[in-house]
């Protein structure tokens, strides 16, 4: 079955660090991911998604994240956090056609001034 | 503006009482989803649709039902059957019609749920 495995559930670095949110896929899922945002209380927002062509996708608001098939990962970057980025990060993988969406358990990224 | 609209933002329910939970989309899109929120445990799909009067289970259906009756509508009932109906609800819709797998969902601003 397909599955999707965030390592960490809480992440804090200081404001102007390398951010790293990791996302690791069962091999059987096809290869679309997506990585959302969620700010408290409110809904997910689309932050990047890996579809096919270049593997290396660029998101909004710095971030980016590299499909790796041979690690099976999916790793969110952002060189330099900033304290808006504050927030839950779900990385997800589709179930099959229909657009139903498997998400992660999620990783809370804290930004220190 | 097109997007997503679930009402209200804020619910409280009374223990027994059933609550409906509503979600509107002006996007056009084919399906609709219900997730909930729980803290820790990522987001569970409740129920979809992706047609007009058709629907289906998702992992976690006891307790909740929903209609589609218009294809801009989708509202999630929660019954008294529901015996941890607290969390965050999260309605969703994406553009399925040319069956791809690589289609994004886009997500209301959710109802918080509590039980008084």
């Amino acid at each position: 079955a397909q599955s999707v495995t965030q390592l960490g559930s809480h992440v804090s670095v200081s404001e102007g660090a390398l951010v790293l949110l990791r996302c690791n896929y069962s091999s059987s899922v096809p290869p679309y991911l997506f990585w959302y945002v969620q700010y408290p209380n409110q809904g997910l927002q689309l932050l990047l998604k890996y579809t096919t062509g270049a593997t290396l996708v660029k998101g909004i608001n710095g971030f980016e994240a590299e499909f790796k098939k041979s690690e099976t990962s999916f790793h969110l970057t952002k060189p330099s956090a900033h304290m808006s980025d504050a927030a839950e990060y779900f990385c997800a993988v589709p179930y099959n056609q229909g657009g139903k969406l498997i998400f992660g358990q999620g990783t809370e990224l804290s930004v220190k001034p | 503006d097109g997007g997503i609209t679930q009402s209200p933002k804020y619910l409280f329910r009374k223990e027994g009482q059933n609550v409906t939970l509503s979600c509107e989309q002006n996007l056009n899109h084919d399906a609709m989803y219900w997730y909930r929120q729980d803290p820790g445990q990522g987001l569970r799909l409740i129920y979809y649709s992706q047609i007009v009067n058709d629907f289906q289970k998702g992992d976690i259906v006891e307790g909740y039902s929903v209609s589609r009756e218009k294809k801009e509508s989708f509202p999630l009932t929660v019954t008294s059957a529901q015996k941890n109906p607290t969390a965050f609800y999260l309605c969703a819709s994406s553009d399925i019609g040319r069956g791809s797998m690589n289609t994004e969902a886009f997500f209301g601003q959710g109802t918080r749920l509590t039980v008084v």
